[in-house]
């Protein structure tokens, strides 16, 4: 199946400070890749779609300023949470669809735990 | 927007008894997927199933498409298959994914 990665899978941050994750598709191209949340015992929630090119997309009620999306390349999305506190302590995964003759199937990184302190 | 709903919310099996999720929602979809997060948080693609029945070893799953459920089948189960199993279904374009709150299956030796 198609590969996802993320990095780093935990992050342990003081708060005020930045933190970027990186979200890659290893062994397919993605135009459109998308950042959830989850935290715990939850499920998850899609914050943005990023687009390769243009701006993200963000849901109602996600801050654009405070979680910033680039998506510098066809295989590469970073996600960086501006200013973080630790309210922002969570779970996060991104995900890129992998186009088949049926339709798309999104695959999933494996995470990263961000805990700000 | 398109609402998801999974029953039951918690389950819990001994091993080798089969089980049976159910997916509702709400609205029309040209795709379904069942997930099966595990332990360490890593979500497991089960099944890509806008309609029909699909089978993968002791899994299977149907989606009925016009009644808006599916349904993930679990048999002989191992206390691998331990974790939460989420259905998600498209929302808007992009293909945004829209979970349900999921199903929190333990399964007991």
């Amino acid at each position: 199946g198609a590969v996802v990665s993320q990095h780093p899978s935990w992050v342990i941050c003081k708060s005020g400070t930045s933190v970027k994750i990186e979200c890659r598709s290893l062994d397919f191209q993605a135009t459109t890749m998308f950042w959830y949340r989850q935290f715990p015992k939850q499920s998850l929630m899609l914050m943005a779609t990023s687009n390769e090119g243009s701006k993200a997309t963000y849901e109602q009620g996600v801050e654009k300023d405070k979680f910033l999306i680039n998506h510098a390349s066809l295989t590469l999305s970073t996600l960086t949470v501006t200013s973080a506190h630790p309210e922002d302590s969570s779970f996060y995964i991104c995900s890129a669809p992998l186009p088949l003759r049926s339709g798309d199937t999104q695959y999933f990184g494996p995470g990263t735990r961000l805990t700000v302190l | 927007g398109i609402q998801v709903e999974q029953s039951p919310p918690d389950l819990i099996l001994q091993e080798g008894a089969n089980s049976t999720l159910r997916c509702n929602f709400s609205d029309s979809v040209n795709n379904l997927q069942w997930f099966h997060q595990n332990p360490w948080g890593q979500l497991i693609n089960l099944f890509y199933i806008p309609s029909g029945t699909k089978q993968n070893g002791r899994l299977s799953a149907t989606t009925v498409a016009t009644e808006r459920y599916s349904l993930l089948y679990i048999s002989s189960s191992q206390t691998t298959d331990s974790g939460v199993y989420f259905c998600a279904v498209p929302s808007g374009g992009y293909n945004k994914l829209i979970f349900g709150a999921g199903t929190r299956l333990a399964v007991h030796p």
